[in-house]
């Protein structure tokens, strides 16, 4: 069965204290690995699609990294807006989605 | 672009009513997604469309909910009758047929059964 698992749950950080959100999944012939975004009250907000293990993408304070396991989301330098939560998906052959529960991060100023 | 245009917001009701959520997916949009979120479980899938046929409905819980997709600008999930269980919120999400496109989703409906 497909399975994304997120960890940690929450995290807090200090204005500027860099850290790494975990992703790991077990799923049948990946076909894309998805980091996304969401504010309290929000639909989740698309941020990065990583295909293949070795793969990088990066976004301003965010870099997303992909191995066959898992996936890492780096924040460098955090700010207090960066605080949301963090959500991993999956895509398997058959066009499903399956998403993680998420990591909410709060950075404090 | 208008987004994913969900509605309504927000909907309570009384255990045993029917409740229906609509969406509007992105103009052009193949996939329509139904997933619901809860603090518990997640984000849930529950049904997913192509081109307005049904494709994979096995995360719906009962028969208590229903989805239908009548044209390509819209979507309904229907819940008859309602559970106290039920309350979470329901989002919608469409993607292209483009091999690994992203979702984009609306910003949820907020349901409350009492």
């Amino acid at each position: 069965e497909d399975q994304v698992t997120q960890s940690p749950e929450a995290l807090r950080l200090q204005e500027g204290e860099s850290s790494s959100l975990n992703c790991s999944y077990t799923v049948s012939g990946l076909r894309g690995l998805f980091w996304y975004r969401q504010d309290p009250g929000k639909g989740p907000e698309f941020l990065f699609t990583l295909y293949s293990a070795g793969e990088e993408k990066e976004k301003e304070r965010l870099k997303a990294t992909l191995t066959k396991k898992e996936s890492f989301l780096h924040i460098t330098a955090p700010k207090p807006e960066d605080s949301a939560t963090y959500l991993c998906a999956v895509q398997a052959r058959d066009d499903k989605i399956i998403f993680g529960k998420g990591t909410r991060l709060h950075i404090l100023p | 672009d208008a987004g994913v245009i969900q509605s309504p917001r927000h909907e309570v009701t009384e255990m045993g009513q029917e409740v229906t959520l609509r969406c509007k997916p992105i103009s052009g949009h193949d996939y329509l997604f139904w997933y619901r979120q809860t603090m518990m479980r997640g984000l849930e899938l529950l049904i997913y469309f192509n081109n307005n046929v049904p494709i994979d409905d096995s995360g719906m819980p009962e028969d208590r909910f229903s989805a239908k997709m009548p044209n390509a600008s819209f979507s309904t999930l229907k819940i008859q009758p309602s559970e106290p269980r039920d309350s979470a919120v329901y989002f919608c999400a469409s993607r292209t047929g483009d091999y690994n496109s992203p979702l984009h989703f609306g910003n949820g409906t907020r349901l409350t059964v009492t």
